[in-house]
């Protein structure tokens, strides 16, 4: 099955700052890439993704890239703001392919320091 | 409703007992998904159900676990004889369709303690 490996664990920034979680997974058929920030005590809250036909994909100070050949695709964060502190997940899925489960990564504990 | 919701949001149990975690999906959302989180880790895949059937139960650790929907809307996770190792925060996710597996909204979760 899909494997997902993330790194690093926890990350400390700076406000104003960017941020960069990376993450690798391991089956090639998975086409669909999503990222979740989860506050504590709260649910994974989906704030974007890229599908394998696509390199890179922004909305505002976030932005993914993917790099199919090397199964390897991260997330930046620009400018970053307090409110940007909490835990992020990568996931990776066959969507459509074959099944619609989220294969997620173990997460990345972001401190952006006022 | 606005957002799914879990009920109950924390549950204390002794080892060996039966317990029931209730998912109640987005309304009209007709994809629901079932995740657990240890601490530390990442949401595992449990199932996921298109309409009233399950369509991918792989996830479910042994036979223990076990999870209905027999409307097509709130869905129920059961699991017998609880062990320690169950602990965790049980989380259920909606979309409209399976087809809108971008669109899969979590709910807060159920924290899942054993005794």
């Amino acid at each position: 099955g899909e494997n997902v490996e993330q790194h690093p664990s926890t990350l400390s920034v700076q406000e104003g700052d960017s941020a960069v979680i990376k993450c690798t997974y391991s089956d090639s058929a998975s086409n669909y890439f999503p990222w979740y920030k989860q506050e504590l005590g709260k649910g994974p809250q989906l704030i974007i993704d890229i599908r394998s036909n696509v390199g890179e994909k922004k909305d505002q100070r976030i932005a993914v890239t993917l790099n199919k050949t090397a199964k390897h695709f991260s997330l930046h964060i620009t400018e970053t703001q307090p409110e940007d502190s909490a835990v992020y997940f990568c996931a990776a899925s066959t969507a459509g392919a074959g099944s619609y489960q989220l294969t997620f990564g173990k997460g990345t504990k972001l401190s952006v320091i006022p | 409703g606005a957002g799914v919701s879990q009920t109950p949001s924390n549950k204390v149990t002794e080892k060996g007992k039966y317990v029931e975690l209730r998912c109640d999906p987005i309304s009209g959302h007709t994809a629901l998904y079932w995740y657990r989180q240890s601490l530390g880790q990442g949401p595992e895949f449990l199932i996921y159900f298109q309409g009233t059937g399950a369509a991918d139960d792989s996830g479910l650790p042994n036979d223990r676990f076990f999870a209905v929907r027999p409307e097509g809307s709130v869905s129920t996770l059961k699991i017998q004889r609880t062990e320690r190792g169950d602990s965790a925060v049980y989380l259920c996710a909606s979309s409209p369709r399976l087809a809108d597996y971008n669109e899969q909204f979590f709910g807060p979760g159920t924290r899942l303690t054993v005794l």
